[in-house]
């Protein structure tokens, strides 16, 4: 089946500091993969869709210059958070869109704990 | 706007039934998914409905009303396992997801 990866699983990092997140589909190729955040005890909030090759569409309220997005291959995206503060600490998940199926299923990655001191 | 909701939360027995109710809003419609999260892991899938009825998977059962914007996610024989947060998710004419905040559902002994 479609295995979605993320590295690392966890990261503790000071104020201040930049994070950077990978997301690989390890089994087929993504042209679109998608960056959620989930705080405590809240549903999945989409902060941006990347698709290869091309700019990523962040949502509306989400800093894209806080959250760099980079999809350079069908494989690979990487979120960077930039000037991490204690607020950006949650759970951040990736998840890519095979294409082709018959319900546009997206496979999640296992999530990246992020926590900012 | 586009909306989801089911209840935040439900208590169940293990071995009994449960049914947890998903209305939706959504500009356009291309389908209902419900997913399952444990705590500190990501969704994993359960279902797809995109054409009215039920389906049925093993002990979970799906369910679609498109002309009510209704869909219910049926869980039999409840386990110890099965405590969990549920995800509903309409995938909109954008094929984008528009998610539920979620249903935790607590199985007790």
């Amino acid at each position: 089946g479609a295995v979605v990866s993320q590295h690392p699983s966890w990261v503790i990092c000071k104020s201040g500091t930049s994070v950077k997140i990978e997301c690989r589909s390890l089994d087929f190729q993504a042209t679109t993969m998608f960056w959620y955040r989930q705080f405590p005890k809240q549903s999945l909030m989409l902060m941006a869709t990347s698709n290869e090759g091309s700019k990523a569409t962040y949502e509306q309220g989400v800093e894209k210059d806080k959250f760099l997005i980079n999809h350079a291959s069908l494989t690979l995206s990487t979120l960077t958070v930039t000037s991490a503060h204690p607020e950006d600490s949650s759970f951040y998940i990736c998840s890519a869109r095979v294409q082709g199926l018959e319900y546009n299923e997206q496979f999640f990655g296992p999530g990246t704990r992020l926590t900012v001191l | 706007g586009q909306n989801i909701d089911q209840p935040t939360e439900m208590t169940a027995t293990e071995g009994a039934i449960v049914q947890i109710n998903c209305t939706y809003q959504t500009s356009g419609f291309n389908g209902l998914f419900w997913y399952q999260q444990h705590a500190g892991e990501a969704p994993t899938f359960l279902s797809y409905n995109v054409l009215d009825g039920l389906e049925e998977k093993g002990r979970f059962s799906s369910f679609l009303s498109r002309s009510k914007g209704y869909s219910y996610l049926l869980l039999k024989e409840l386990q110890m396992k099965d405590s969990a947060s549920y995800l509903c998710a309409a995938l909109d004419s954008n094929y984008q997801l528009i998610w539920g905040a979620g249903t935790k559902l607590i199985i007790k002994p």
